[in-house]
């Protein structure tokens, strides 16, 4: 079964610096979706950022990057220029591409406190 | 275009008793997927339901079910509740859920209390 595991369950950055979260995972598939979602106080899960794992290059949508290190099986995501509306629970995910289960495997979280 | 809505938001039962959740999906949008998302388990899986077949199913008891209607309409029941069913209940939906990796969008949730 495919694990997803967040080591930290608490981060907290400046406004205006930069903050990694980290993210590992466990799969024997070598085809598969990883996730960056995140989650305000509001409870909206919103989606951040998506990498497909047999693209080599790493995702990027516009402050949000990732680490993608396929042969680690790690996916940590960088916040570029942290803003207070970062400030949320951010969950890492994993989806099977191949098979019949689509389901989404989450880690426990990071919540993260961005200070002014 | 409308997000997925769920409904309702806010839900205290008492032991025993039976809940029904209901989500609508994006228009358009035909799969359905709800997760259950306590302080203790975090996230986990409950069903997703496609052309109003239930295609795949998480690690929970029996009293957890749901459905989907024609229109992509989709309820969740859990019967005999009991404290531990005190959880927020996510629903997301997806255009096919499947083949491509197509984005869940997720509903605000149905934060349910079990007395």
């Amino acid at each position: 079964a495919q694990t997803v595991t967040q080591s930290q369950p608490e981060m907290s950055v400046q406004e205006a610096e930069t903050v990694t979260l980290s993210c590992t995972y466990d799969t024997s598939e070598s085809d598969y979706y990883l996730f960056w979602y995140k989650q305000p106080p509001s409870r909206q899960m919103i989606l951040v950022i998506r990498q497909e794992a047999y693209k080599q290059q790493n995702a990027t949508e516009n402050r949000f990057s990732v680490n993608f290190q396929k042969a680690a099986k790690s996916f940590s995501l960088k916040i570029s220029d942290s803003q207070l509306g970062d400030a949320a629970m951010y969950f890492c995910a994993y989806r099977m591409m191949r098979g019949s289960n689509y389901k989404l495997t989450f880690g426990k979280g990071t919540l993260l406190t961005v200070n002014p | 275009k409308a997000g997925v809505t769920q409904t309702p938001r806010y839900l205290i039962k008492t032991r025993g008793q039976q809940v029904t959740l209901s989500c609508s999906p994006i228009s358009g949008h035909r799969s359905v997927s709800w997760y259950q998302q306590t302080p203790g388990q975090g996230l986990q899986f409950l069903f997703e339901y496609f052309s109003e077949t239930q295609r795949n199913k998480g690690n929970f008891p029996g009293r957890f079910s749901g459905r989907q209607f024609s229109n992509s309409r989709s309820e969740m029941n859990v019967s005999t509740l009991e404290l531990g069913d005190s959880a927020l209940y996510l629903c997301a939906s997806s255009l096919t859920g499947g083949v491509v990796a197509d984005t869940q969008y997720f509903g605000p949730g149905t934060r349910l209390t079990v007395l």
